[in-house]
């Protein structure tokens, strides 16, 4: 079973300075990866995904992302900060057969200070 | 945004009754999930249905069982409510297993 793991509960970065959410996977193919955002008392918001070629893919709101399948990760970068990116996010795995639904990490929690 | 309206939208119950959340798509898609959010869990999947009258067990799917007797309707009833049970409740639609899903707003359920 595929399993997703967000090392970091909670990150704080100045507004402007760049920024890096890790995540790392476990399952035995190449599998699909997605990173999510939930604002506060709202459902989640799809940023990027990645189903294979290019492994840096380009999302909403100026996030990208990285697949490297030697490091089992898929990290989530911004280059500039803005106040409005304070919010949850969630990474996510899906395995590519079955009928099976997204196993999602426990998220990190961006503050961004002024 | 995706077509997807969950209701209630917040929930107060006491141990031991009865409670449906009702989810609601008019995406025509052919899958439907129904996850909870817990403090330190991020999301973790109950049951989901892949067409009508086709559904499956999730990862948490104890006390819990599901309905779809139409596309656009996904039920989730607690039997006998718990406050284990307490959590925010998240509907999703993908038109194909595994790609992009689209959130409901979600149902905060209170179990007291």
């Amino acid at each position: 079973a595929q399993s997703v793991t967000q090392p970091d509960i909670h990150i704080t970065v100045s507004e402007g300075a760049s920024l890096e959410l890790r995540c790392n996977y476990s399952y035995g193919a190449t599998p699909y990866l997605f990173w999510y955002v939930q604002s506060p008392g709202q459902g989640l918001q799809l940023l990027l995904k990645y189903f294979s070629g290019d492994t840096l893919v380009q999302g909403i709101k100026g996030f990208e992302a990285e697949f490297k399948r030697s490091q089992s990760s898929f990290n989530l970068r911004k280059p500039s900060v803005h106040w409005s990116d304070a919010a949850e996010y969630f990474c996510a795995v899906g395995a590519g057969t079955g009928r099976r639904a997204l196993t999602f990490g426990s998220g990190t929690r961006l503050q961004v200070q002024p | 945004d995706a077509g997807i309206t969950q209701s209630p939208r917040h929930k107060v119950t006491e141990t031991g009754t009865p409670v449906t959340l009702r989810c609601h798509q008019t995406e025509n898609h052919r899958y439907m999930y129904w996850y909870r959010q817990d403090p330190g869990h991020g999301l973790r999947l109950i049951h989901y249905s892949y067409g009508v009258k086709d559904t499956d067990k999730g990862e948490v799917s104890d006390g819990y069982s599901v309905s779809r007797s139409k596309t656009e309707d996904f039920l989730l009833t607690l039997e006998s409510a718990t406050s284990s049970q307490t959590s925010v409740y998240f509907c999703a639609i993908t038109d194909r297993e595994n790609t992009e899903a689209f959130f409901g707003q979600g149902t905060r359920l209170t179990v007291v």
